[in-house]
């Protein structure tokens, strides 16, 4: 696709569910990233990926995130046992390659906005 | 954790003004970018500035850094209607190995009236 995309863009859920958030970068792009967004407030890094593999995942707050990237294309954020704290907008970004070379511009989707009542 | 810290935190002008925003972080950088946020919206790459350069103009956009004082500022000239936005730095800790582990500031949010 010409850009980031993301699914749902609106996801209400109960306290205590499981959720699933997916992304698929654009098409190429090695790196991928998961950022959170509260209101009010900047992106907070959770995960990076660099083709299949989790190149960081200092970010994820708990073992209760997991994020996947099976085939180097498609990404999906998981959420376990949600609480009404991880209420935020979930954001991913893809690049095309990640050294100090290239441009270092992140191309964001529009983002997962995350409610837990 | 957030390093960069933006100011002001909102910023009313009128079109044709401009508006000048800064940034201030903590630690040492590769590079600094700034990007754009419209409401409800993505965010938008607006412009890199590595930390051996002290100034780069993109459009209507000017961007300083100043890396003795850990501080970077964004001008936008002319402004427009369409400016409005909030806008965030996000800095590249120097020695990551993390490219995309940009830490962000929690934005400046400028509405530009006609």
């Amino acid at each position: 696709g010409a850009g980031v995309s993301q699914t749902p863009s609106n996801k209400v859920t109960e306290k205590g569910k499981y959720v699933e958030l997916r992304c698929d970068p654009i098409s190429g792009h090695t790196a991928l990233y998961w950022y959170r967004q509260s209101l009010g407030q900047g992106p907070e890094f959770l995960i990076y990926f660099q083709g299949t593999g989790a190149a960081d995942d200092s970010g994820l707050p708990n073992d209760r995130f997991f994020a996947v990237r099976p085939e180097g294309s498609v990404s999906t954020l998981k959420i376990q046992r949600t609480e009404r704290g991880d209420s935020a907008v979930y954001l991913c970004a893809s690049s095309l390659k990640t050294s100090a070379s290239n441009t270092g511009e992140l191309f964001f989707g529009e983002g997962s906005r995350l409610t837990v009542l | 954790s957030q390093q960069g810290e933006e100011d002001p935190q909102a910023l009313s002008i009128q079109e044709g003004e401009n508006a000048t925003m800064n940034c201030s972080y903590k630690t040492s950088i590769n590079n600094l970018q700034w990007y754009r946020q419209n409401s409800g919206r993505g965010l938008v790459h607006l412009i890199l500035i590595r930390s051996n350069e002290r100034e780069k103009h993109s459009g209507r956009l000017r961007v300083t850094l100043d890396t003795s004082k850990k501080s970077s500022s964004l001008l936008i000239t002319a402004s427009r209607a369409a400016d409005t936005a909030s806008y965030f730095c996000a800095t590249a800790p120097r020695g990551t190995d993390s490219w995309g582990k940009f830490q962000f500031g929690a934005g400046t949010q400028v509405v530009v009236t006609p």
